[in-house]
């Protein structure tokens, strides 16, 4: 398994500005996740961000709205961008320590209001 | 891609009776597939997961059974409790490295 923690915990943030948030893994995992989990929604794979190469994003969801970095193995960031009222969700990371496409383990998430 | 529908949305129990959550998956090659409960103000956390070697899977209260052939797995709760009230996501591999994940379960344990 893997700890991990992720920072803010929670935030409100005016329209236009942007919001980085950091996620911390208890130990060095090559593929790390970014999912957006809207209120009472699933969870929608937002990035796959792996150590060494460019984040790879999903359909409907670009670089420049949602850039992230991963420095090293246990640290990814992902910035929301020129942030509106749609960007309101949970941001969550996850990590799988197997590396085969299976079992992730999630932060605690990233609540966002933007008002 | 892999398609992944859950059923039921919500699910209200007694406390003390069981629980059944099923989900169904389109790519016949998936073969792991992972329970999450997530309760709320907190990330998803992994209850219980089954290869596609094995029909079934038990840990005390919880169990999740497999029929490749049909393409559906389930959860099963015995003897709910409270705490056990959460949403609740199945998830099957989609790609080579990522999951799809259900549209989640509000389960409702009353005392």
């Amino acid at each position: 398994s893997a700890v991990i923690s992720q920072k803010p915990s929670r935030d409100i943030c005016q329209r236009g500005t942007s919001l980085t948030i950091q996620c911390q893994v208890d130990s060095q995992v090559t593929m790390m996740f970014w999912y957006r989990q809207q209120p009472g929604q699933s969870l929608t794979l937002i990035a796959t961000a792996n150590q060494g190469s460019e984040a790879t994003y999903e359909s409907g969801f670009v670089i420049d709205k949602f850039p992230i970095s991963r420095p090293n193995l246990t640290f990814s960031t992902l910035t929301v961008s020129n942030m509106s009222p749609e960007d309101s969700s949970i941001y969550l990371c996850s990590v799988d320590p197997g590396g085969r496409g299976e079992t992730q383990y999630f932060g605690p998430g990233t609540r966002l209001l933007v008002l | 891609g892999e398609n992944v529908e859950q059923h039921p949305s919500t699910l209200s129990v007694q406390e003390g009776d069981s629980a059944v959550i099923k989900c169904t998956y389109s790519d016949s090659a998936s073969n792991y597939f992972p329970w999450y409960k997530q309760e709320l103000g907190k990330g998803p956390q992994l209850i219980i997961d089954i290869r596609s070697n094995v029909g079934e899977k038990k840990d005390q209260r919880i169990a999740v059974t497999l029929n490749k052939t049909a393409k559906h797995f389930s959860l099963h709760i015995t003897e709910t409790q409270p705490e056990d009230s959460a949403v609740y996501f199945c998830a099957a591999p989609s790609g080579w490295s990522t999951l799809t994940f259900g549209k989640g379960t509000m389960l409702l344990v009353s005392p």
